[in-house]
């Protein structure tokens, strides 16, 4: 059975550093991307960005570049997302997702890391 | 603003069937056939519902169809019922970036 489990929530600062992790099991890890996902709170999904984990070739949204650091450790099967400086802006839902779907679409999700930023 | 647009709410009565659109450009929906759907009940991940805009991943229910006509996709939820009730985003494939693009989504509600 395929499954992406990530880290717990975090309550952080601003200013802050911060690193969430999503394990994949039940499937070849390194074949295939693996995305992080934006969701603030009552709003849509955006892509942050992806990382294909045999290379680590990683691919950022405009919007999220220099902002957030995407990485991958293959021999764990794990993937993460970093912040160097938390911002009260980046409370949100964050979720990790495999593109296991043509044209890039997602066939499986993890259950989800709420981060929240506040003094 | 997102890439792909949908309207923000849909709603119909139980045993009915509604219809959610999802307009985009030639760049993305127009130009191939890469449209997903995920179904999103309230505090719980996103579930792929459509992809490749009309194939029924394992286990979804027939009830849920996809097609796409220029550069506007649908999803089709026949027989509604109470459980359908939830968030759903269109997704596609786009020239534009190799991450793909949401729609804004819509909120379904079963009357």
């Amino acid at each position: 059975e395929v499954q992406l489990v990530q880290s717990g929530a975090e309550v952080k600062k601003p200013g802050d550093s911060l690193k969430i992790s999503c394990k994949g099991s039940g499937y070849s890890f390194t074949s295939y991307w693996i995305g992080w996902v934006r969701q603030m709170p009552g709003k849509g999904l955006e892509w942050m960005g992806i990382i294909y984990p045999t290379d680590s070739d990683t691919r950022y949204s405009p919007s999220f570049r220099g902002q957030v650091t995407i990485s991958v450790d293959k021999s764990i099967s794990t993937a993460y997302l970093q912040w160097s400086s938390l911002k009260a802006s980046d409370t949100a839902m964050y979720y990790c997702a495999r593109r296991g779907v043509s044209g890039g679409g997602v066939d499986y999700w993890g259950q989800g890391t709420l981060v929240t930023v506040s003094s | 603003q997102s890439a792909l647009t949908q309207p923000a709410s849909v709603s119909g009565s139980p045993g009915q069937s509604i219809t959610i659109s999802c307009t985009g450009t030639r760049s993305d929906v127009g130009g191939y056939n890469f449209v997903s759907w995920y179904q999103q009940h309230p505090g719980k991940a996103p579930k792929l519902t459509i992809y490749d805009v009309r194939t029924r991943p394992s286990g979804v229910s027939n009830r849920f169809s996809g097609s796409k006509s220029g550069n506007t996709a649908s999803l089709t939820i026949s027989g509604l019922q109470a459980e359908d009730e939830a968030d759903y985003y269109c997704s596609s494939y786009t020239s534009s970036t190799t991450l793909g693009v949401f729609g804004g989504g819509t909120k379904l509600t079963v009357l």
